[in-house]
């Protein structure tokens, strides 16, 4: 079956800090790549997505991705957090011939200290 | 001019009771989604409505059905509530088969 896989569950870090979320994917076939950021008790929003082209992809926020389709994974990364980026992240793939399912993964809750 | 808007925000009921979530989006897409999100934020998706046609059902108890007068609209009905129905529900739509969705703010159902 399909699935995603985020590798942390709760990231700390002081501003300033560079942040890399990991993501990994189970499925050979053609599919879309996104994150999805959910600030405390808000609904989800598109922070990027790769659809095709560069697998470099910068998003909103300072926010850029890179898909590395050898390694099924499409890591999130930001060279300097700010206190308005805690958040939970989640990553988050739509499979092609299957209706345009999307599958989260577990999410990452981000919590950047002042 | 909110694009994916669901109502009520928040929802407190008894176990046994029926209730109903609805939700509208005024982008003009296709293909609507219910998702749930449990206590740990995992989301998975309950089921998906293509023009007024279910495309989309994820084993899902069938005391939840979903509803679509028309493609703007997709409301969701739960009978019979358990307590392991506590969670946000949230809504999502979009226009092409591969395309972004797009993500409502969600109904926090808290069953009693």
């Amino acid at each position: 079956a399909q699935s995603v896989s985020q590798h942390n569950h709760h990231v700390i870090l002081s501003e300033a800090a560079s942040l890399e979320l990991g993501c990994n994917y189970s499925y050979g076939g053609t599919v879309n790549l996104f994150w999805y950021v959910q600030y405390p008790g808000q609904h989800l929003q598109l922070l990027l997505k790769y659809f095709s082209g560069d697998p470099l992809v910068k998003g909103i926020k300072g926010f850029e991705a890179e898909f590395i389709k050898s390694k099924f994974s499409f890591n999130l990364r930001k060279p300097s957090v700010q206190w308005s980026d805690t958040a939970e992240y989640f990553c988050a793939v739509l499979i092609y011939n299957q209706g345009g399912k999307l599958i989260f993964g577990q999410g990452t809750e981000l919590s950047v200290k002042p | 001019d909110t694009a994916v808007s669901q109502t009520p925000k928040y929802l407190v009921t008894q176990m046994g009771n029926d209730k109903s979530i609805k939700c509208e989006q005024n982008l003009g897409h296709d293909t609507m989604y219910w998702y749930k999100q449990d206590s740990k934020k995992f989301l998975k998706i309950m089921f998906s409505y293509n023009n007024k046609e279910l495309i989309i059902n994820e084993t899902v108890p069938n005391r939840f059905s979903p509803k679509s007068p028309d493609k703007a609209h997709l409301n969701l009905h739960i009978n019979s509530l358990e307590l392991g129905d506590s969670a946000v529900y949230f809504c999502a739509s979009r226009t092409a088969p591969t395309d972004t969705q797009y993500f409502g703010p969600g109904t926090r159902l808290t069953v009693l």
